[in-house]
């Protein structure tokens, strides 16, 4: 089983400043096989990221992803008020297909 | 576009069988992967398995004797049951559609495009 980490738990920044969430894989994922998703508070996960550097249809460009085998990073560029949320990273490359424990990016 | 809803009881007695229905709407529940995640409450995310419009499956090991997804494709809805609930149990319940983009080149992409709104199911 695939375990993925996320780090930090907590990330505590002001809107306009840049973030960096990180995933680690406890084994090799295939890039297309890593996604990044936010969840706000009462609602569904929406999908931002997939094969860990697309961007899902209608994610603002501030939006990026990157990394490759054990280590991915989700990038917001410059932090709007409506970035602050949960981020969780996915693989879907070996079953079960698991998520980190989630980022929470809360305004400071 | 593909909207998916959640449906099913929202209180579950310890030891009984939870069973939720997820109906497709604005699109086909064929050539697609359909899947459930749940969240405990102040929790992250779990997949649960997964079911393809044909009927094969794959579930989580860790709920893999307790779990049966299926799919009704007259009715464009799956489900899912879950045996022998504890208060473990309690969580919002997520249904998505699991899809796959990409090609042999430069290789397949997997993700879940869309997601219903989730059902809270208390065992109590």
């Amino acid at each position: 089983e695939i375990v993925l980490t996320q780090s930090p738990g907590t990330l505590s920044l002001s809107p306009g400043e840049r973030a960096t969430l990180s995933c680690r894989a406890s084994h090799s994922v295939s890039t297309t096989y890593l996604a990044w998703y936010q969840q706000k508070p009462g609602q569904a996960p929406r999908l931002l990221i997939y094969g860990a550097s697309s961007r899902a249809t209608g994610i603002p460009d501030r939006f990026s992803g990157s990394g490759s085998g054990t280590d991915f990073t989700l990038t917001i560029s410059r932090l709007e008020p409506e970035d602050f949320a949960v981020y969780y990273c996915q693989q879907y490359g070996s079953s079960p297909y698991s998520f980190g424990q989630g980022t929470k990016l809360e305004i400071k | 576009q593909v909207q998916l809803q959640e449906s099913g009881p929202g209180l579950v007695k310890p030891s009984e069988t939870l069973s939720l229905t997820c109906t497709v709407s604005g699109g086909s529940i064929s050539s697609y992967y359909w899947t459930w995640i749940r969240q405990p409450p102040g929790k992250g995310l779990e997949w649960i398995g997964y079911i393809y419009y044909s009927g094969s499956t794959n579930y989580n090991p860790s709920l893999q004797s307790r779990v049966t997804i299926s799919v009704d494709r007259s009715k464009n809805q799956f489900s899912l049951q879950l045996s022998s609930v504890t208060a473990a149990d309690t969580a919002v319940y997520y249904c998505a559609r699991r899809f796959v983009s990409g090609d042999p080149k430069v290789g397949y992409y997997y993700y879940m495009d869309v997601w219903g709104k989730g059902t809270t199911v208390i065992v109590s």
